[in-house]
This record gives C-alpha cells, structure tokens and sequence, in this order.
C-alpha cells in the first residue's frame, strides 16, 4: 500500500516554462514534505521541504504548494532549466525520528 | 546542507563474497541511518533504521543476516552484503539525520554488480 503517490512517471517541459510536479499522500500522520532531486547512479539532493503547518515553501525558483484537505503536495519550478532535468522524488515523514517515504518519483525533461 | 559521503560509489563483486558498504556523515552528527535500496524504475525502499549504538531495525522482507548493518559511532554506519547473489545488484544508498532535524541527507549511492 503506497503511502506516498507520484502518479506521474515522466513530464517534459520547454524552457523557460513552468513544472509542476505533483504528489498525494494517504497518511494523515506526516506532517513534514520533502522534495529530492535525482541523478542517475547518485544520491538524491534535497531540494525543498514544507511542514504541514504552512500551506508554501518557496526558495528561489522553487516552490511548493501544501493542501492538507487534499493531502497534496506540488513542486512548482519555473522558470524551468535544461539542467531541472532530472528524477524528483516526493517524500513524506510524520513527527518523530521516522524514515521518509519516497513517492516513486517523476522523471522531469525540460527541453531547451 | 548537510554532507554525506557513501563509499564505495561502484563495485563489482564475485557470487558468494562479501562486500562492505561505508556512509560517513562529515559534518554532523547522525543519531540515526537509514539504508535504502533502489531497482531500476523504482522508487527508494528503506530496507533499514539505525541508531547509533543499537540494533539496527529491519524492513519487512530484509534479511538481517544478509545485510549487516553496524553503525558504532555517530559518523559512521556500514553495511555489509553478506554471501553476495546476483539478485542483490542494486543502487543502495545510504542517509543521515542529525538529532532533532527532519530532514535527511543522502550519501552518493554504491551500485553493486554481483556477477
């Protein structure tokens, strides 16, 4: 049962153009969002992260959006770069010293 | 943001040998690890939570006896992939969290190939 949803695998977006990824979440105890960036063959790089006493996160081109009512999380990027291109992963913890749980990710092409 | 270094990044390793995984964290102290595997297409399954002079705790469907985890000190966890099958050729990786923080850092990833 996934907890954490990314029901997106793959969007392609031109330069310059605005990304939205997006993720669900089924558990009603996380209260803290991430979102990671993926190479190939590396480690995922934190990116941005939300907790769910605010509804947006923004940190430069960055931003994320939090609706609890929904339990939806979305990762704007704009304006978006070839080297956005990557695997991002959504992911989600509840309070205390748990373990993230990773969304299956969304493979974001940005076309120049 | 926080630093964590995996060790090795690549390994090719012979059927029924052993090999050993290091994630160091460089610039802070990490009360727990965690021990995650990667299949190709798929998302990022934690196979383990450890915390710093106890007992690792396995994810359902992980062999302890298989995937030692250690983690002595406060910068350091291992893990080691005991009697290495071809079936175990994974992107492991590895991540860091200090006391008290939310967030995690991950180490770079080791691909094994177990031939």
């Amino acid at each position: 049962d996934q907890q954490v949803k990314q029901n997106s695998p793959s969007l392609s977006v031109q330069e310059g153009r605005i990304s939205i990824l997006n993720c669900d979440y089924t558990n009603s105890m996380f209260d803290y969002f991430l979102w990671y960036k993926k190479y190939p063959a590396e480690g995922p790089t934190f990116l941005i992260s939300i907790s769910s006493i605010k509804d947006k996160n923004e940190d430069g081109r960055f931003t994320v959006f939090l609706n609890k009512s929904a339990k939806h999380l979305s990762l704007h990027i704009v304006p978006s770069q070839p080297g956005d291109s990557a695997v991002y992963f959504c992911a989600a913890s509840a309070r205390g010293n748990t373990p993230l749980v990773f969304g299956k990710g969304t493979r974001l092409s940005v076309i120049a | 943001g926080a630093v964590v270094s995996q060790h090795p990044s690549r390994v090719i390793c012979k059927s029924g040998t052993s090999v050993k995984i290091e994630c160091r964290s460089l610039d802070f102290q990490a009360t727990t690890m965690f021990w995650y595997r990667q299949f190709p297409k798929q998302s990022l399954m934690l196979m383990a939570t450890s915390n710093e002079g106890s007992k690792a705790t396995y994810e359902q469907g992980v062999e302890k006896d298989k995937f030692l985890i250690n983690h002595a000190s406060l910068t350091l966890s291992t893990l080691t992939v005991t009697s290495a099958h071809p079936e175990d050729s994974s992107f492991y990786i590895c991540s860091a969290r200090g006391p008290g923080s939310t967030e995690a850092f991950f180490g770079q990833g080791t691909r094994l190939t177990v031939v």
